[in-house]
């Protein structure tokens, strides 16, 4: 089923270690974000692609990498994690700027 | 700094009521407000969008109130069932052509609605 896949759905991880979420999509849209969920901040942004090669950041970015070689890949890395950065991670994607926004079903991180 | 503020952060509703979530932004460039659904275990999915050039848009037993002066909308379920139990979010947008924002989408803190049989 075309869409878009996020791996893992769970991980658990150290302070310190560095994390990688995984996101695919199978619809060569243009636009892709991560997202984090947690309770009371509603979704914020962490960073944006418009294309393969151009990235910026969102409202939350510090302590996250991303990069998009390929239309279809947007992983977020996490460098060196801290508890503060236990959430879940969403990520989406559309084809315009005007196009609904789609999303994946989710990352749940805990790091320990 | 909260640009979109969603309220109540939880509401309960009885079998075939109608529940009201509201929200307020403080953008006035903002130019689309979509709200989104999410069931446990699964990522938002858009529900209905509204432009602000309408005060109103309906979908079935869904209705987008929107009022400019205010820069307030508002998400309106009528005879809600226990389906609609979910997590609710609002959202805004700047999609005036030409402009460099990617249409990147600000959200509300979310709603967790429950509806009673």
């Amino acid at each position: 089923d075309a869409g878009i896949t996020q791996s893992p759905r769970y991980k658990i991880t150290e302070t310190g270690r560095q994390v990688t979420l995984m996101c695919h999509q199978t619809w060569s849209h243009s636009y892709m974000f991560w997202y984090r969920q947690d309770l009371g901040h509603g979704l914020r942004l962490i960073y944006y692609s418009a294309a393969a090669d151009i990235t910026d950041k969102g409202e939350v970015p510090d302590g996250y990498v991303v990069s998009r070689s390929k239309t279809e890949n947007f992983p977020l890395t996490l460098e060196s994690a801290t508890r503060s950065q236990t959430s879940v991670y969403f990520c989406a994607s559309r084809l315009t700027d005007n196009s609904p926004l789609h999303f994946g079903n989710g990352t749940r991180l805990t790091v320990t | 700094q909260q640009q979109v503020k969603q309220s109540p952060q939880s509401l309960i509703v009885q079998k075939g009521g109608i529940s009201i979530i509201n929200c307020a932004y403080e953008n006035t460039a903002f130019d689309y407000f979509p709200w989104y659904q999410q069931f446990p275990g699964k990522g938002p999915a858009l529900l209905i969008a509204i432009r602000p050039d309408v005060s109103e848009k309906k979908e079935g037993r869904f209705t987008i109130s929107f009022n400019k002066s205010a820069k307030q909308f508002s998400l309106h379920i009528m005879d809600s069932q226990p389906g609609d139990s979910a997590t609710y979010f609002c959202a805004a947008s700047i999609l005036r052509a030409g402009g460099t924002s990617y249409g990147k989408l600000t959200f509300g803190q979310g709603t967790i609605l429950t509806v009673h049989p």
